[in-house]
């Protein structure tokens, strides 16, 4: 199994542009997560779906972010307009039970 | 929802030094699970502890829950320089699929 696969790993782009973050999950896994993580905040949690469905976006920060699950091998998370304070590592998760197995994430800068 | 803290934020040892990092609960537990992240790398999950006074093992690795199940701890015996990274707890609320993370301990060990 290759595990959680995320794209781009690296990302640097311009304060105002679009930055869409992917994710395929662990083929069979039917919960997704995505996290946000900084030295100053550590690892939050942003949005999770169940079966393709938001259960909880109650972390992502304001309605410049947005996340979509329009099947269950793929979900998207995007950030528009993108500012300096949401660079950082985004990781996608999918569980097993109760275990959430990480991609390697991606590290986004924005200038 | 559930607190969580882990204690201490940082460890800096020795190599062949013991290391613990504690975790602990305002609330009791159904299970806690527990997370290293390798330094430019992704949470693996390590261990999930269910029962009140469990206690397993991975090699130089001890994982202990508490008789209340509120607090659970992570030994390290005669750390070595691939033990390097930070380490998370993780705790379940309740039926639901989202993990709750502990800040981390962060432990670097110095040869």
């Amino acid at each position: 199994d290759a595990g959680v696969i995320q794209s781009p790993r690296h990302e640097v782009t311009e304060m105002g542009q679009e930055v869409t973050l992917r994710c395929k999950p662990i083929s069979g896994h039917n919960s997704l997560f995505w996290y946000r993580q900084t030295m100053m905040r550590g690892l939050e949690l942003l949005i999770y779906f169940n079966n393709n469905v938001p259960i909880d976006d109650s972390g992502m920060p304001e309605d410049r972010f947005s996340a979509k699950m329009p099947n269950a091998s793929f979900s998207t998370l995007k950030i528009q307009p993108s500012e300096p304070r949401d660079s950082a590592v985004y990781f996608c998760a999918s569980t097993q039970g109760d275990t959430q197995y990480f991609g390697p994430g991606t590290r986004l800068t924005v200038l | 929802g559930q607190q969580v803290m882990q204690i201490p934020q940082y460890q800096h040892v020795q190599e062949g030094e013991d290391f613990t990092t504690y975790c602990n609960s305002s609330t009791t537990l159904s299970n806690i699970q527990w997370y290293k992240q390798r330094p430019g790398g992704h949470p693996v999950f390590l261990i999930q502890l269910v029962k009140s006074g469990e206690v397993k093992k991975q090699k130089r690795l001890t994982f202990q829950f508490g008789e209340a199940k509120k607090n659970s701890s992570l030994h390290i015996t005669a750390t070595q320089t691939t033990d390097v990274g930070t380490y998370f707890c993780a705790l379940p609320p309740g039926s639901a699929r989202q993990l709750t993370f502990g800040s981390g301990t962060q432990l670097t060990v110095l040869p």
